[in-house]
């Protein structure tokens, strides 16, 4: 989306941790989700943070955000092959009635044996 | 626990053909959302549904119409389809939990249209 961005890829060995940052532009977001999605598979919600909120943390998953710089990341601990897909953040100004998601582009993690 | 279901999951079709697809939500959910995943693209906003009333409309082509029905089901109608409409069409519901709503969306696994 034009409005949130990632990097496109990311490579990292199994056992390390991954970071995978995102820039929203919407200071008004409510909500910010980080999707994980495997290859032809759906979207499976991982986690998700209030805009109240600094960080979060979720077994394997930190989830931070700083608010001022509109910069969201996900950190996932000792990554495993598992862990391989496009992971897109997504925002969403949580209206009544309405959660449309603008998402990232997505980035692509890539666990090197 | 049961998920938002798609149906068809594949449908090939032919372009200037039309197609239907389906999404049962989660029971009790009240809102149903359409997106648009193109090859190596992010989900994209097409509409969405609240109460069975179009609730917002994103860039949804004039060629495609939605509704949601009494049950909460949902179905996406394309006609005149272009190649250009191939992709990942995905259904999410949410709700109101406690009476504010949490923003949580559940997706469904999608339904991939190809159109020859």
């Amino acid at each position: 989306g034009e409005d949130v961005e990632q990097s496109l890829f990311l490579s990292v060995r199994e056992g390390d941790s991954s970071v995978i940052n995102c820039t929203y532009t919407d200071s008004s977001s409510t909500y910010l989700y980080w999707y994980k999605q495997e290859p032809g598979a759906g979207l499976q919600l991982l986690t998700y943070i209030f805009s109240n909120m600094d960080m979060k943390q979720d077994q394997r998953l930190t989830v931070l955000l700083n608010k001022k710089d509109k910069h969201l990341s996900l950190r996932i601990a000792d990554t495993q092959t598992g862990d391989s897909a496009i992971y897109f953040c997504a925002e969403t100004l949580s209206n009544f009635g309405n959660e449309k998601l603008t998402f990232g582009t997505g980035t692509r993690l890539t666990i090197i044996p | 626990a049961a998920g938002v279901i798609q149906s068809p999951r594949h449908l090939i079709k032919e372009k200037r053909e039309t197609a239907t697809l389906k999404c049962y939500p989660i029971p009790r959910h009240d809102t149903v959302y359409w997106y648009q995943q193109g090859p190596g693209q992010d989900p994209q906003f097409l509409i969405s549904f609240y109460e069975k009333m179009q609730s917002d409309k994103g860039s949804i082509p004039d060629r495609f119409s939605a509704q949601q029905f009494s049950d909460y089901h949902s179905e996406l109608n394309m006609s005149s389809l272009e190649l250009g409409d191939s992709a990942l069409y995905f259904c999410a519901s949410s709700t109101v939990g406690g009476g504010r709503r949490t923003g949580e969306l559940f997706f469904g696994e999608g339904s991939r249209l190809t159109v020859l």
